[in-house]
């Protein structure tokens, strides 16, 4: 079962507005964890959007925004494009130097 | 601009060990970051693997960490990973990437990443 907990899929019509969320399946996320996102398309490499809970890498769009909101890590795409039409994974720190993923989200721009 | 190349064998048999290197280029592997390997079986997510610093310091996966070795070449600007006794559940897509970390020196995300090599894990 995977530690890290974010929805299977989504969808979002284009020019909307979706949040991803990235829970644990014991316990709440927190900025302790320094999360951060990733973006990948089929057959490419994942492209970093967002760490350290709300830093936007280098060349990623504003519409892209990290937050933690209740008990999990959220990203919240703004103005949904086509080409936002990927797979997303965040990534936790669990402490003593190890890290995990969760199972990614399939976003539809639909 | 840093780039990251994976290679190594793409078919690896059963029991045997799984070895790939990760070409740096555009930076330093001595630069200060860690640098680590992730995979990603056909189809499924992604799985942290371990990270190293140009020291030889290593953090492994605990699911991982029996099998899974991780050093570095700085005369080559490369660092290398073998995962031993293999089974087709270790077949998947390796990537290599760098490990950059902010002023506090907790947070760490991995970015760039290289392209990805598939090792099917086969008789």
């Amino acid at each position: 079962q995977t530690v890290v907990t974010q929805e299977p899929s989504f969808s979002v019509s284009p020019g909307g507005t979706v949040t991803l969320t990235c829970g644990l399946r014991s316990g709440s996320v927190s900025t302790s964890h320094y999360p951060s996102w990733y973006q990948q398309t089929p057959g490419q490499a994942p492209r970093t959007l967002i760490y350290s809970t709300k830093s936007r890498s280098a060349g990623v769009p504003d519409r892209f925004s990290g937050s933690i909101l209740g008990n999990k890590a959220a990203l919240t795409i703004t103005g949904a494009h086509a080409d936002d039409e990927s797979d997303y994974y965040c990534m936790l720190y669990m402490g003593s130097g190890t890290w995990v993923f969760g199972g990614g989200t399939k976003l539809t721009v639909v | 601009q840093v780039q990251l190349q994976e290679s190594g064998p793409g078919l690896v048999k059963p029991s045997e060990t799984l070895s790939l290197t990760c070409a740096v280029s555009g930076d330093s592997i001595s630069s200060g970051y860690y640098w680590g390997w992730i995979r990603q079986p056909p189809g499924k997510g992604l799985e942290w693997i371990g990270s190293i610093y140009h020291s030889g310091s290593t953090y492994y996966n605990p699911s991982l960490k029996s099998r899974v070795s991780i050093s570095v070449d700085t005369s080559k600007n490369h660092f290398s990973l073998k995962l031993s006794s293999v089974t087709a559940a270790d077949t998947a897509v390796y990537f290599c990437a760098r490990q950059l970390s902010d002023s506090s020196g907790y947070s760490y995300w991995f970015d760039p990443w290289g392209r990805g090599t598939l090792v099917t894990v086969s008789s």
